[in-house]
């Protein structure tokens, strides 16, 4: 059964700083990996989606990797706002016969200090 | 195309009571996926259809919990008989065939039960 693990579970930065955000999966056999956005009562936001044979996706100051091998992604978040404070969600899509849905983490509660 | 609309936003009732949500998904996605999330925790996959048919569902998913989707257009939760541990948030997303796109969540629809 996949797991999907996220490190920190919560961050607190001053404004202006860059970070990276971690998550880690058991079974390397994805399709595909997709990080969301998550504020507080609401529902998720898509960031980025990485397939399965891509290394890296980069939207804005967002930029995901993926090492399908060692089964880890980050998310690396430049020039950090108060406005991205938010929860962020790591979850995969198995590539296993038979099964449709994404396995997430317990996300990352992010805060930015302006 | 107005993404994936979920109605109620929120939903209060007594412990016993039937509840129903409705999810509209993206027009040309064929894939509906019902989410529940539970405060702190990632979201769980409860039940997944493509077009009408429903081809997943979770153990989550106990017998007080039926899900529609007639003519593959909106979907339907039900819950019957609720409970205090059904108090969570419930998502609907929506994917396109092949999920090469990813997922797009709605809003969700918040169930207290008192």
């Amino acid at each position: 059964k996949q797991e999907v693990t996220q490190i920190p579970a919560a961050l607190s930065v001053p404004e202006g700083e860059n970070l990276v955000l971690n998550c880690s999966f058991t079974d390397s056999a994805i399709y595909n990996l997709q990080w969301f956005r998550q504020d507080p009562g609401k529902g998720l936001t898509s960031l980025l989606l990485i397939q399965s044979s891509q290394r890296e996706q980069t939207s804005g100051r967002l930029n995901a990797s993926l090492d399908k091998s060692s089964g880890r992604s980050t998310l690396y978040i430049a020039a950090s706002q108060p406005g991205d404070s938010a929860t962020y969600l790591c979850a995969v899509f198995d590539s296993g016969a038979g099964s449709y849905q994404l396995t997430f983490g317990k996300g990352t509660k992010l805060s930015v200090i302006p | 195309d107005t993404g994936v609309s979920q109605d109620p936003r929120h939903k209060i009732t007594k412990r016993g009571q039937n509840v129903t949500f409705r999810c509209d998904p993206i027009s040309e996605h064929n894939r509906l996926y019902w989410y529940r999330q539970t405060l702190g925790q990632g979201p769980e996959f409860l039940t997944y259809f493509q077009n009408e048919a429903q081809l997943e569902k979770s153990r989550l998913l106990s017998d007080r919990f039926s899900a529609e989707r007639p003519k593959g257009s909106f979907s339907t939760l039900e819950i019957q008989r609720t409970e205090q541990g059904d108090s969570a948030m419930y998502l609907c997303a929506s994917s396109s065939q092949g999920g090469n796109y990813g997922y797009t969540f709605g809003s969700g629809t918040r169930l207290t039960v008192v």
